[in-house]
């Protein structure tokens, strides 16, 4: 089935420092690919997502481009501010299928 | 507009105990799903259901029961409680147009075994 990997966590960062959440996928067919992310105490909820090869999501300064040809969809954001501070989950998505999330990678900026 | 509605938010189970958990949506979605979450181990999907009347298993079913009668409704039970199903459940919905979709997610319930 499909699968995520995600880089391990956690993340801790200097506030305005340059962020990279790396992401690659084993899925068949030719899936949308998803970030969400999950502030404490809350759900998840979408971040940004792409349809198909080397389309650019981006939302709130990040963003991600899909890679068909590396199965990758990393994750940047040129400044992080504190409140960037959550978790933020990889999903590739095939019609008819389920969304499958990967572990997770919790993100810390530092004042 | 609520969006994904979960109740209740927080409980606490005695071993053998059952309950049910609800999850309601306003967005006319026919895709709806339950997930758990634990500690390093991301969202594992329990059961899920594309429409109306219909429901399937999902890679941690075992221990969980579901039901979706209404559209908008997405019932997880629990007949028997053990501690290995402490956890954050979610439920989410999605929808499914023309190519795109997008997956909205409850706040959550909090649930304790003892």
């Amino acid at each position: 089935g499909d699968s995520v990997t995600q880089m391990e966590g956690p993340v801790t960062l200097s506030e305005e420092a340059f962020l990279t959440i790396n992401c690659t996928y084993t899925a068949t067919g030719y899936p949308s690919l998803f970030w969400y992310v999950q502030y404490p105490g809350e759900g998840l909820q979408l971040l940004l997502k792409a349809t198909k090869a080397d389309d650019k999501g981006s939302n709130k300064g990040f963003e991600a481009t899909y890679r068909k040809e590396t199965t990758s969809f990393h994750l940047e954001k040129g400044s992080v501010q504190v409140s960037d501070s959550a978790v933020y989950f990889c999903a590739p998505y095939n019609y008819g299928q389920n969304f499958v999330f990967g572990p997770g990678t919790r993100l810390s900026v530092l004042p | 507009n609520a969006g994904v509605t979960q109740t209740p938010k927080f409980r606490v189970l005695k071993t053998g105990q059952s309950m049910t958990l609800l999850c309601a949506q306003d967005m006319n979605h026919e895709y709806m799903y339950w997930y758990r979450q634990d500690p390093g181990m991301g969202l594992r999907l329990i059961h899920y259901s594309v429409g109306e009347g219909t429901t399937a298993k999902g890679e941690v079913p075992d221990g969980y029961n579901v039901s979706r009668l209404k559209k908008q409704n997405f019932l997880l039970g629990l007949e028997s409680a053990a501690p290995s199903q402490t956890s954050v459940y979610f439920c989410a919905s999605s929808y499914h147009n023309s190519g795109s979709t997008e997956a909205f997610f409850g706040q959550g319930t909090r649930l304790t075994v003892v």
